[in-house]
C-alpha cells in the first residue's frame, strides 16, 4: 500500500511556466515532508522540506504548499527552466522514525 | 569530501549468484540506509543502521543482508539473487540518529540486473 500518492506521473512545461506536483498522504503521524530532485544517473538530492506547523515554505523558485486538513502537499516551481528537468519525489516521515515513505515520482520536462 | 560512494555502478548477475554492494561515507554520519528504486514504486527502505554494530530491517528486507562494522561502511549483500531483485539500489546517510531522515544524503546508485 502506497503511503504517499504522487501525481502526475509526468509533466511537460514551457520555459518560464509554473510546474505543479501534488502529493497526498494518509498517516496523520507524519510530520516531515521533503521533496527530492533526481537527475538521470544520480541519486536523489533534498530540494526543500516542510513541517505541518506552516502552510507554505519558499526557497528561491521552489515553494511547498501544505494543507494539513486535506493531508495534501504540493511543489510549485516558478519560472521553470530547462535545467529543472528531472524526476521529483515527494516523501513523508515521522520525527525520530527511521524511514521515509516516497511517492512514485514525477518526471518533469521543461521545454526551451 | 566525497559524500556517499557506491560501488559498483552497474552489475549483471545470474539467478542464484550472490554479491555485495558497497557503500561508504566520509561525513562521519551515524545513520545509514539502503533503498531500492523501482519504476512506479518510488524508493523503498531495505535495511538501516543507527551506528556500528546496529542494524534493523526496513520495508522490504527479504533476500538481503547487512552489517555495519565501521561508521564509514554499510555493505548490502544479496544472498541468492532473483530476477525480482533487479533494481537500482541507493545508499543514504544522515548525521542525526534522533532525526535520521532529516535530511538524507544519497549516493549515485548501483544498477543491478539479474538474469
Amino acid at each position: 500500500q502506497q503511503q504517499v500518492k504522487q501525481s502526475p506521473q509526468s509533466l511537460i512545461v514551457q520555459k518560464g511556466g509554473i510546474s505543479i506536483i501534488n502529493c497526498a498522504y494518509e498517516n496523520t503521524a507524519f510530520d516531515y515532508f521533503p521533496w527530492y530532485q533526481q537527475f538521470p544517473g544520480k541519486g536523489p538530492a533534498l530540494l526543500i522540506a516542510i513541517r505541518p506547523d506552516v502552510s507554505e515554505k519558499k526557497e528561491g523558485r521552489f515553494t511547498i504548499s501544505f494543507n494539513k486538513s486535506a493531508k495534501q502537499f504540493s511543489l510549485h516551481i516558478m519560472d521553470s527552466q530547462p535545467g529543472d528537468s528531472a524526476t521529483y519525489f515527494c516523501a513523508a516521515g515521522q520525527t525520530g522514525a527511521n524511514n521515509l515513505f516516497f511517492g512514485t515520482g514525477t518526471r518533469l520536462t521543461v521545454i526551451p | 569530501n566525497a559524500g556517499v560512494t557506491q560501488t559498483p555502478k552497474f552489475q549483471v548477475l545470474k539467478t542464484g549468484q550472490s554479491m555485495t554492494l558497497q557503500c561508504a561515507q566520509d561525513m562521519n554520519h551515524e545513520y545509514m540506509s539502503w533503498y531500492r528504486q523501482d519504476p512506479g514504486m518510488g524508493l523503498r527502505l531495505i535495511h538501516y543502521s543507527v551506528g556500528a554494530g546496529i542494524t534493523d530491517q526496513g520495508e522490504v528486507p527479504n533476500g538481503y543482508n547487512v552489517s555495519r562494522s565501521t561508521t564509514e561502511d554499510f555493505p548490502l549483500r544479496l544472498l541468492s539473487a532473483a530476477p525480482s531483485q533487479t533494481s537500482v539500489y541507493f545508499c543514504a546517510s544522515s548525521y542525526s540518529i534522533t532525526h535520521p531522515v532529516e535530511p538524507q544524503h544519497f549516493g549515485d546508485g548501483t544498477r543491478l540486473s539479474i538474469l
